[in-house]
């Protein structure tokens, strides 16, 4: 049965402190894997796309990595308006429906 | 980038009758758009897949008849929530994807429903 993972559930940071955080997928044949940033009571908002084991996406202090197994989003020194609910999708090769992870709910503090 | 534009951002109806949320894709065409749920504090849970000229695909255990969904052009999606109830309040997010290569799919802003 195709899965996904995120962890951890929730994360507290300070503001300039690193962090990673991890999806962990079993799927058949993996199309594509997708992070999204959710704030409250807003729809997700795309950061990337990623398609085989070795790839690599960065934008502005979001990174992010996929395995064969698992994605990890590293948040460099991260700001206060970094905080949001970051959610992982992935689709299976066949179809573009997403199968989407429960999300990290990440706050940074000033 | 691409822009999915949802309406309206949030209602409240009386239990019984029906609510209309509209999803457009504004700046690009989409054969496809989906429909998700989502309670609080929880992921996004696919109701059903739009398809432009022909009949929603429904996941399983959400009622057809209840959830009605019209794709009736490449940049238009409804769906409709008929004689809601109580606990058909929750917040409802489309998503819309771009006709060609790229998979990743663009979401709207999402619509909060009250039934009261």
């Amino acid at each position: 049965e195709d899965q996904v993972t995120q962890s951890p559930e929730a994360l507290r940071l300070q503001e300039g402190e690193s962090s990673s955080l991890n999806c962990s997928y079993t799927v058949s044949g993996l199309r594509g894997l997708f992070w999204y940033r959710q704030d409250p009571g807003k729809g997700p908002e795309f950061l990337f796309t990623l398609y085989s084991a070795g790839e690599e996406k960065e934008k502005e202090r979001l990174k992010a990595t996929l395995t064969k197994k698992e994605s990890f989003l590293h948040i460099t020194a991260p700001k206060p308006e970094d905080s949001a609910t970051y959610l992982c999708a992935v689709q299976e090769e066949g179809t573009y429906k997403y199968i989407f992870g429960t999300g990290t709910r990440l706050k940074v503090l000033a | 980038g691409a822009v999915v534009s949802q309406h309206p951002s949030w209602v409240i109806c009386k239990s019984g009758t029906s609510v209309k949320i509209e999803c457009r894709s504004l700046d690009f065409q989409a054969t496809t758009m989906f429909w998700y749920r989502q309670f609080p504090k929880q992921s996004l849970m696919l109701m059903a897949t739009s398809n432009e000229g022909s009949k929603a695909t429904y996941e399983q255990g959400v009622e057809k008849d209840k959830f009605l969904i019209n794709h009736a052009s490449l940049t238009l999606s409804t769906l409709t929530v008929t004689s809601a109830h109580p606990e058909d309040s929750s917040f409802y997010i489309c998503s819309a994807r771009v006709i060609g290569v790229n998979t990743e799919a663009f979401f709207g802003q999402g619509t909060r429903l009250t039934v009261v």
